[in-house]
């Protein structure tokens, strides 16, 4: 079975450029997840969609972020524009059902901001 | 206080050591509890979930204090491919997400 697939796996891209990251979660997930991870924060969680609406998205850093999922199987979290401190390792993260259940993630898109 | 904490080591240990590891967690309503394990520049994965009587899983065994607001996870019989970064996972205030820390890296050395 597919798991949750993410890209691109890895991007470097320039200070003020917009970022587009993409997940499709595995199929008949209702939870998406998108998550941050660096060296000095670990593990962040941004934003967290269930049945396609956005439920919590308080983890979000600013503006510059937006994620958006236009149905199930699809999931976009963009940066524009995009700064240093942005350079992180992002994973999205799906479950079959909210509030239960493992956290099935995908390998992650690795972005670097000159 | 960040809501999960642990101890980020790194533990060095022979094979076949007895290795223990520690989590605290802020939310004292929280309600599930997780290991997660992460192996280098991979994506994490469930390791065993933790129940209020605490449980095993074959050389794994974690145990919950929920008056100390405390999770534990001892590996017996350490193997080199037990080499990784053990995340302590709790759920959020909203009952809906997991919140991790920042994870224990433990080292098995033959």
């Amino acid at each position: 079975d597919a798991g949750v697939i993410q890209s691109p796996r890895h991007e470097v891209t320039e200070m003020g450029q917009e970022v587009t990251l993409r997940c499709k979660p595995i199929s008949g997930h209702n939870s998406l997840f998108w998550y941050r991870q660096t060296m000095m924060r670990g593990l962040e969680l941004l934003i967290y969609f269930n049945n396609n609406v956005p439920i919590d998205d308080s983890g979000m850093p600013e503006d510059r972020f937006s994620a958006k999922m236009p149905n199930a199987s699809f999931s976009t979290l963009k940066i524009q524009p995009s700064e240093p401190r942005d350079s992180a390792v992002y994973f999205c993260a799906s479950r079959e059902r909210e509030m239960v259940g493992e956290l099935f993630f995908g390998e992650g898109s690795r972005l670097t901001v000159l | 206080r960040k809501e999960v904490e642990q101890d980020p080591g790194p533990f060095n240990v022979p094979e076949g050591a007895t290795v223990a590891f520690n989590c605290t967690y802020s939310n004292s309503a929280s309600q599930s509890f997780f290991w997660y394990r992460q192996d280098c520049r991979k994506e994490p994965k469930l390791l065993m979930s933790v129940y209020s009587s605490g449980n095993e899983d074959g050389r794994f065994t974690a145990q919950l204090n929920r008056a100390s607001q405390y999770i534990s996870l001892l590996i017996r019989d350490s193997k080199l491919s037990d080499s990784a970064t053990y995340l302590c996972v709790v759920n959020s205030n909203s009952g809906y997400a997991l919140n991790f820390g920042k994870g224990t890296s433990l080292l098995v050395t033959p």
